[in-house]
């Protein structure tokens, strides 16, 4: 069984300030690792993901995610928000290899702050 | 952009009534999804499906009922709402294979059951 905790809620931040929002996660086996975003009133999106290679991941729209397996870590950053990230965010953990059950965070609130 | 929709978008129904909620995508994927998402929780999965005839529970125990008769149709249906139903139930769909697994979500049905 796997888990995924976020430990944050909500995170205001003001615009073009960085921002980092926490995931850890819990497996006993190797792992893919996902980011979602959902906007107001909007299912969610892919951000990124890590499956294998690189342990840095990146999105097209400026953020990243850095795998860390010894500390459990999938953190996501972006060096300077938008009042457009305003969004929740999700961070989801699969058993890697074939298809196995994505278990969700329970998300957080991205507040940009004008 | 991922080609999944879900109709309604909101419903609001009385206890004991029977629903309904549509799911539709246009991307052949074989596997789909329902989850529901409750604010400051995870989303749980409730129903899956890894194709046509196949359909299997998942995680959070659920009243409603899934069938899936064509590739691209999903929907779910409650025989008898109660309040308790009241909840956002997403659809998500993916495609076959081991890396595959990145899921595309509808914009999701707000039941509200009184």
């Amino acid at each position: 069984a796997q888990s995924v905790t976020q430990l944050d809620s909500q995170v205001p931040v003001f615009e073009e300030a960085p921002v980092e929002l926490r995931c850890n996660y819990s497996s006993s086996v190797s792992v893919y690792l996902f980011w979602y975003v959902q906007y107001p009133n909007q299912g969610l999106q892919l951000l990124l993901k890590y499956l294998s290679g690189s342990t840095l991941v990146k999105s097209i729209n400026g953020f990243e995610a850095e795998f860390n397996k010894s500390q459990t870590s999938f953190h996501l950053r972006k060096p300077s928000v938008h009042i457009s990230d305003t969004a929740e965010y999700f961070c989801a953990v699969s058993p890697s290899g074939g298809y196995q059950k994505v278990t969700f965070g329970t998300g957080t609130k991205l507040q940009v702050i004008p | 952009e991922a080609d999944i929709y879900q109709t309604p978008r909101y419903l609001v129904i009385g206890t004991g009534k029977k629903i309904t909620l549509e799911c539709s995508q246009t991307m052949g994927h074989d596997k789909m999804y329902w989850y529901q998402q409750d604010p400051g929780m995870e989303l749980h999965l409730i129903h899956y499906s890894y194709g046509v005839n196949s359909t299997e529970k998942g995680d959070l125990s659920s009243e409603s009922t899934v069938s899936r008769i064509r590739t691209e149709h999903f929907p779910l249906t409650l025989e008898s709402a109660r309040p308790s139903h009241t909840s956002q139930y997403l659809c998500a769909s993916s495609e076959s294979g081991g890396t595959s697994i990145t899921q595309y979500f509808g914009p999701g049905t707000r039941l509200t059951v009184l």
